[in-house]
């Protein structure tokens, strides 16, 4: 199976920073990659689907790019309601594993 | 597109849960219906899923004979069931529709405890 890692597995940054993750697959997916944000006790919420197209209703300063076996979401300026862990998830093939999550808090 | 998941549960070691999902609005028989747990404090896990039209679920091979996901068309809910249930199985389980899992029930937590 297709194994999926995730970079940093936690960060701290400040109201306004960029924040880059980096979600890595071990085998070529495509596009095949979304990307969630779950909020502290919420259920997951699609942000991100086919690498980089922004779902409806998702600020903009949330953005997907990258193909293959490397992509990124980055928070162009952090804001207070993006505290939350952040999964890619794969979908080119059963089964459709997602990454460990990265947790993101404010320092 | 809404989905409603059936209650918490708690049983007992060896026992079996059947998790429910119901749909409405939407078209029920040609989203892909997947199934993720979370036990406490980690991250997600994907199960299985299955496009009702299709009624061929897939099932990720740590759950292959344990876990059955089935849908009912005349109800539009999906299912999913475990059985030999272990404390490690005690987690929040949630049910998602769509191509890239857009619409997310509220979760069931399924506590399992002797």
């Amino acid at each position: 199976d297709i194994q999926m890692t995730q970079s940093p597995s936690s960060l701290s940054a400040s109201v306004g920073d960029r924040v880059t993750i980096t979600c890595r697959a071990s085998q070529g997916i495509g596009n095949y990659l979304a990307w969630y944000q779950q909020r502290p006790g919420k259920v997951p919420k699609l942000l991100i689907y086919a690498a980089s197209t922004l779902q409806s209703g998702v600020p903009s300063r949330f953005s997907g790019s990258g193909s293959e076996t490397d992509f990124t979401l980055t928070i162009s300026s952090l804001q207070p309601e993006d505290v939350a862990t952040y999964y890619c998830q794969r979908f080119n093939s059963v089964p459709f594993t997602f990454g460990p999550g990265t947790k993101v808090d404010l320092k | 597109v809404q989905l409603v998941q059936s209650g918490a549960e708690v049983k007992k070691p060896g026992s079996s849960v059947k998790v429910s999902c119901k749909a409405s609005g939407g078209t029920f028989n040609i989203y892909t219906f997947n199934w993720a747990r979370q036990a406490p404090g980690q991250g997600l896990e994907w199960i299985g899923s299955i496009i009702p039209l299709l009624d061929t679920p897939s099932i990720t091979q740590k759950f292959e004979g344990r876990v059955t996901i089935t849908a009912d068309k005349s109800t539009t809910t999906a299912y999913m069931e475990m059985n030999s249930l272990k404390s490690e199985d005690t987690a929040t389980y949630f049910c998602s529709a769509g191509g890239w899992s857009d619409y997310w029930g509220q979760g069931t937590l399924v506590t399992v405890s002797s």
